[in-house]
C-alpha cells in the first residue's frame, strides 16, 4: 500500500528566505507524486507533478521538487519565500497516473513572517 | 477559477435536515470525486465516479448519498447528519484513463456545519 509522510506539520520562515517542505513516500510501484497548495477557505491547486521524465520538477510560483528514489523523498523547495506563499501544502502519491488512487499526506502549514 | 465549481460555498444544517451539495466541472474530464477535509486529519476520499459509474466507496456512512447524472455534474445528498460530519467537502475531477499523468482539479469546497 502507498502512504505519505510530511515530516513537519508547521514550518515558519521569514520573507525572502528559502523554503523547504519535506515529504517521504512509500509505494510498491513506481509512483506518481504531486504537490498541492491550499490557501485559507480555498480548494486545492496543483503546484507541480513528477512525471518520471526528470527528477527535478519545476512548478508554478517558483516552487520546485526533486524526486529521490533512493531516499523515497519528494521535498518541495523555493529559493525565496513570499508572503503570498503562506498556505497549507499537501504531498500526494499515486500508484497509477490518475486521481482515483491519490493518497494525501497530512499537510504542512507554511507561515511567512515579514 | 479552476474549472470546478461547487455550490453552496457554506451550508449550515440541522441534524434532521436534508440538503445537497452540487459540483460541476467544465474541463471535459470523465472522473469526479468527493473528498472530506476535517481539521487535523488528512483528506479522505469518499466517492469516485468514472464514466458516471461509481468505482470507489470508502465505507462512507449511508447518510451520505452521491449522484452522478452525467460526466459534468456530481451531487452529494445529505440526510440526518451528525455534528462530526462538519467539515470542508471538496469536489475534484480528472481523467480516469489514457496516457500521461492526470492530476485532479479541485473546486473551492463547501464548508458544512451540522448543528
Amino acid at each position: 500500500a502507498q502512504s505519505v509522510t510530511q515530516l513537519d506539520s508547521h514550518v515558519s520562515v521569514s520573507e525572502g528566505t528559502p523554503v523547504l517542505l519535506r515529504c517521504n513516500y512509500s509505494s510498491s510501484y513506481s509512483p506518481s507524486l504531486f504537490w498541492y497548495v491550499q490557501h485559507p477557505n480555498k480548494g486545492l491547486q496543483l503546484l507541480l507533478k513528477y512525471t518520471s521524465a526528470a527528477t527535478l520538477v519545476k512548478g508554478i510560483n517558483g516552487f520546485e521538487a526533486e524526486f529521490k528514489k533512493s531516499e523515497t523523498s519528494f521535498h518541495l523547495t523555493k529559493p525565496s519565500a513570499h508572503m503570498s506563499d503562506a498556505a497549507e501544502y499537501f504531498c500526494v502519491v499515486s500508484e497509477d497516473n490518475y486521481g482515483q488512487n491519490f493518497v494525501f499526506g497530512p499537510g504542512t502549514r507554511l507561515s511567512v513572517l515579514p | 477559477e479552476t474549472g470546478v465549481t461547487q455550490t453552496p460555498r457554506h451550508l449550515v444544517m440541522g441534524m434532521t435536515n436534508k440538503k445537497s451539495l452540487k459540483c460541476e466541472q467544465h474541463l471535459g474530464h470523465n472522473a469526479m470525486y468527493w473528498y472530506k477535509q476535517s481539521a487535523k486529519k488528512p483528506l479522505e476520499l469518499m466517492f469516485v465516479y468514472s464514466l458516471e459509474e461509481r468505482v470507489e466507496n470508502n465505507s462512507v456512512p449511508s447518510r451520505f448519498s452521491p449522484e452522478c447524472p452525467n460526466s459534468s455534474h456530481l451531487f452529494l445528498h445529505l440526510h440526518t447528519l451528525q455534528p462530526e460530519d462538519s467539515a470542508l467537502y471538496l469536489c475534484a475531477s480528472s481523467w480516469s484513463f489514457g496516457t500521461g499523468f492526470a492530476e485532479a482539479f479541485f473546486g473551492q469546497g463547501t464548508r458544512l456545519t451540522v448543528v
